[in-house]
This record gives C-alpha cells, sequence and structure tokens, in this order.
C-alpha cells in the first residue's frame, strides 16, 4: 500500500509568497493530521481532520495559516504571507480508526528567504 | 494539557549492547495510548512501538520492548542488541482515546550507537 504522500518535498521561497503544501493520505483512513517540526518547538500539532471535517484548528500559528481537505484524498495547508519564521518540516499524517497509530509522510522541508 | 518529558537529549550505546530512553507523561485521563517514533537523518517518522494504557502487559517489537508504569507515568523503550540502523532520533508521543487522538510528542532523544 501507497504511505502518506507529501509534496512537494523540498519548498525555498521569498518572504511574502503564499506556499502551498499538499498530502494525499492512506487510502481508507479518515482522520488526517498537520504537523510543523522546528529545532525551538519539537513537533508541534497544527491541525487534524476527521471525515474531512476539521475538528481541532487550535495549533495553527495565525491567520496566515489555512489548511482545508476538500475530499478524502487530498488536503492542502497554505500560508499566505510566509514569513522567515515559518521555515521548518511539515509533516501530514493520517489513520485509519480511533485505536490506530498515525503513519507520517516524509515531510516538506520548507525555507523562507 | 498532557505533556511528555524526555530527559535524555543523547544516549550513545555499543552495536550489540542495550540501551534504555526514558519518557514520562502527565495527563489526567485512564485511558490513552502510548507510542515511540523514531526518526532517522532521512526525516521519515516510523512508529516503532505503541502501548495502550488499559493493557498491563508491556508491548513488544522483535528487539524493541516497553516498560510501561501507568502509576508513575512512565514509559521507556529498551533496545536490545543494538544495531548501526538503530542510529536516530526517538521520540515519544501521547494520544488521548476517543475522538481526539491529536499527538503530543516530547523532545526527542538523539541515540548513537558506537561501532
Amino acid at each position: 500500500d501507497a504511505g502518506v504522500i507529501q509534496s512537494p518535498r523540498h519548498e525555498v521561497t521569498e518572504m511574502g509568497q503564499e506556499v502551498t503544501l499538499r498530502c494525499k493520505p492512506i487510502s481508507g483512513h479518515n482522520s488526517l493530521f498537520w504537523y510543523r517540526q522546528t529545532m525551538m518547538r519539537g513537533l508541534e500539532l497544527l491541525i487534524y481532520f476527521n471525515n474531512n471535517v476539521p475538528i481541532d484548528d487550535s495549533g495553527m500559528p495565525e491567520d496566515r495559516f489555512s489548511a482545508k481537505m476538500p475530499n478524502a484524498s487530498f488536503s492542502t495547508l497554505k500560508i499566505q504571507p510566509s514569513e522567515p519564521r515559518d521555515s521548518a518540516v511539515y509533516f501530514c499524517a493520517s489513520s485509519h480508526r480511533e485505536n490506530q497509530p498515525q503513519h507520517f509522510g516524509d515531510g516538506t522541508r520548507l525555507s523562507i528567504l | 494539557a498532557q505533556t511528555v518529558t524526555q530527559s535524555q537529549p543523547e544516549m550513545s550505546v555499543q552495536e550489540a549492547e542495550t540501551v534504555t530512553l526514558s519518557c514520562t507523561y502527565d495527563t489526567s485521563e485512564s485511558d490513552y495510548y502510548l507510542f515511540w517514533y523514531k526518526q532517522p537523518p532521512s526525516r521519515q517518522m516510523i512508529l516503532v512501538i505503541r502501548q495502550e494504557a488499559y493493557k498491563q502487559q508491556n508491548a513488544t517489537e522483535n528487539r524493541f520492548s516497553v516498560n510501561f508504569q501507568k502509576a508513575a507515568k512512565s514509559f521507556s523503550l529498551k533496545i536490545s542488541d543494538s544495531q548501526l540502523g538503530d542510529a536516530a532520533m526517538y521520540f515519544c508521543a501521547y494520544s488521548p482515546s476517543g475522538s481526539a487522538r491529536q499527538l503530543t510528542f516530547g523532545s526527542g532523544t538523539q541515540l548513537t550507537v558506537l561501532p
């Protein structure tokens, strides 16, 4: 089975530009999570969806961040406008049922210059 | 709020030896899940082992086992017969049961395996 697929793997862009990160969860998984990893703050949950509905977005740092899940097989995390402090590795993860562990994608390394 | 603490930023072990990584957590819940994830330099997050809080028996996966002490809120990972490929950052993580299943991670322990 294909795992969680994230794109792009690396993104380098200039401050002020819009950035869109993409995630395809494992087929059949009904929960999707976006995490951010930085040296200073470690791994933090940004938002999670259950059956395509956002359940908890309290981890989204600012209004510049938004996430959508238009269908069960696709989600986006958008940053507009981007800032250097947004530089991090962004992970997407999905899980099947309540007691099943989360499977992570390979992450997107985002660098904002 | 739940917190997860890994007090060992770095550990090292000789190849073929055994090492134990420590993790403590704080929660008021009685039912929850605990995990150890491994992150090698490739930055993948790989599930190593998981434990359900209502199960008293410690989880085991081949060379990996845990020592789960619910009363003490302790969840350590033991790696036996360490191999060079075990070198990675190890994260302890907590997840509540019920509909809110987000993971709370510890700060990680960087494990070095010495040949």
